[in-house]
């Protein structure tokens, strides 16, 4: 089992559509989980933190299941500039220290 | 000001010649970390430095060396450049170690060997 897995998509959505996408993890004693956004050719950029409590920032909910072991990204009222790839990320302890290890990304693509 | 810089910003070259890229961070982190994204855009970390101290090491070949002449600063030295070597590298800092921060991510290196 990979350490950190996403369904790659594309995930086709038309604009103002609600779509989740989820992230497993392995390592059960990991911490700090994040999602960032990565636009094509560009560097990767914080979207949001992940809280065990579930948090939210506008349109975007995202969501820790330690028991399941997975994050999960809620995106309400899509916009054309959501389209994007999004990539959880989970810090895995390993030789004393947390490693951030990222998922392969989940694409969007969000049309009119 | 640009928090995160890598120079070059791309880089073409031959197999086995030796390359070097550069980051700096304007942040005031204390850990910085060098990334591979290859061609299927999978990020993986290489290596992190906390404070000029090497505190990860992710199996990476030992053609690749990174220096930290000082906490701002994480250059990466690749020997030897094989076809393999292609991707995009990423710098990036964060405050503190372990990762419980955030990340600051530089625009990327597109090294092309050929």
């Amino acid at each position: 089992r990979k350490e950190v897995e996403q369904d790659p998509g594309p995930f086709n959505v038309p604009e103002g559509a609600t779509v989740a996408f989820n992230c497993t993890y392995s390592n059960s004693a990991s911490q700090s989980f994040f999602w960032y956004r990565q636009d094509c050719r560009k560097e990767p950029k914080l979207l949001m933190s992940v809280y065990s409590s579930g948090n939210e920032d506008g349109r975007f909910t995202a969501q820790l299941n330690r028991a399941s072991q997975y994050i999960s990204l809620l995106i309400r009222d899509s916009k054309l500039s959501d389209s994007a790839t999004y990539l959880c990320v989970v810090n895995r302890p390993s030789g004393g220290s947390y490693i951030p290890t990222f998922g392969r990304g989940t694409s969007l693509i969000v049309h009119p | 000001d640009t928090a995160v810089s890598q120079t070059p910003k791309y880089l073409v070259t031959q197999m086995g010649n030796d390359k070097s890229i550069k980051c700096e961070q304007n942040l005031g982190h204390d850990t910085m970390y060098w990334y591979k994204q290859d061609s299927k855009k999978f990020l993986k970390i290489m290596f992190s430095y906390n404070n000029k101290e090497l505190i990860i090491n992710e199996t990476v070949p030992n053609r690749f060396s990174p220096k930290s002449p000082d906490k701002a600063h994480l250059n990466l030295h690749i020997n030897s450049l094989e076809l393999g070597d292609s991707a995009v590298y990423f710098c990036a800092s964060s405050r503190e170690r372990d990762s419980f921060y955030e990340q600051y991510f530089g625009p990327g290196t597109r090294l092309t060997v050929t």
